[in-house]
């Protein structure tokens, strides 16, 4: 069974860092191209990051590009979100999600984890 | 950049037919994707690469995609159907995501 769990996510003050984890298990994490999708209280699904099987390429959305960086560890069978100078538009539900190589689709996705930004 | 346009809700009659609609330029030349979410949930994908369904997905759900316009069908809609339904598709190395639709079964 496909499985993935963010954790990290708190409240944090305009300007501060956070780190986001996801840990998968269930397949083979090292061959999935991995997403992070945000849903800010009440709002849609709006797509933040990929990073593709390896981690030798990186997209990001205009609205945090330069601001958080995705990256991955194989060996952990974890996923990474590096949030920084945050501000209170980043308030949301962050979710991981997995997609098979090839793949246009998020076909699996986590519980998420919440991120405040508040002074 | 790409967007996606959803009407933002729509309402359906059990077991009559619901189909939302998802617009974007030339979309018919990439993969629309469907998702539905219920309140408190993850979402689930419920069509990809614009007809085929996941497994454990119902033969209700259908979709298609033709011009600029994707559509996700649901027969025979049942108030479980109730949810929050997004398109997806990808743009120049990116994802995008419709605004939702909620659909009211009632």
């Amino acid at each position: 069974e496909v499985k993935l769990v963010e954790s990290g996510g708190s409240l944090v003050q305009p300007g501060g860092s956070l780190r986001l984890s996801c840990a998968a298990s269930g397949f083979t994490f090292s061959s999935y191209w991995m997403h992070w999708v945000r849903q800010a209280p009440g709002k849609g699904l709006v797509w933040v990051s990929r990073i593709n099987s390896d981690g030798s390429s990186t997209s990001y959305a205009d609205s945090v590009k330069g601001r958080i960086t995705i990256s991955r560890d194989n060996a952990k069978n974890t996923l990474f979100l590096q949030m920084n100078s945050l501000k209170a538009e980043d308030t949301a539900v962050y979710y991981c999600a997995s997609s098979r190589s090839g793949s246009y689709s998020c076909d699996n996705w986590g519980q998420g984890t919440l991120v405040t930004v508040s002074s | 950049s790409y967007e996606l346009t959803q009407p933002p809700s729509m309402s359906v009659s059990p077991g009559q037919t619901a189909s939302i609609t998802c617009s974007g330029d030339k979309l018919v030349y990439k993969y629309a994707s469907w998702y539905q979410q219920k309140p408190g949930q993850s979402p689930v994908l419920v069509i990809y690469e614009d007809y085929k369904r996941p497994s454990g997905i119902p033969e209700r759900f259908s979709g298609s995609n033709s011009g600029n316009i994707a559509t996700l069908t649901i027969s025979g809609t049942q108030a479980m159907d109730e949810a929050d339904y997004y398109c997806q598709a990808w743009d120049s190395s990116t994802v995008v995501f419709g605004g939702g639709t909620k659909l009211t079964v009632l």
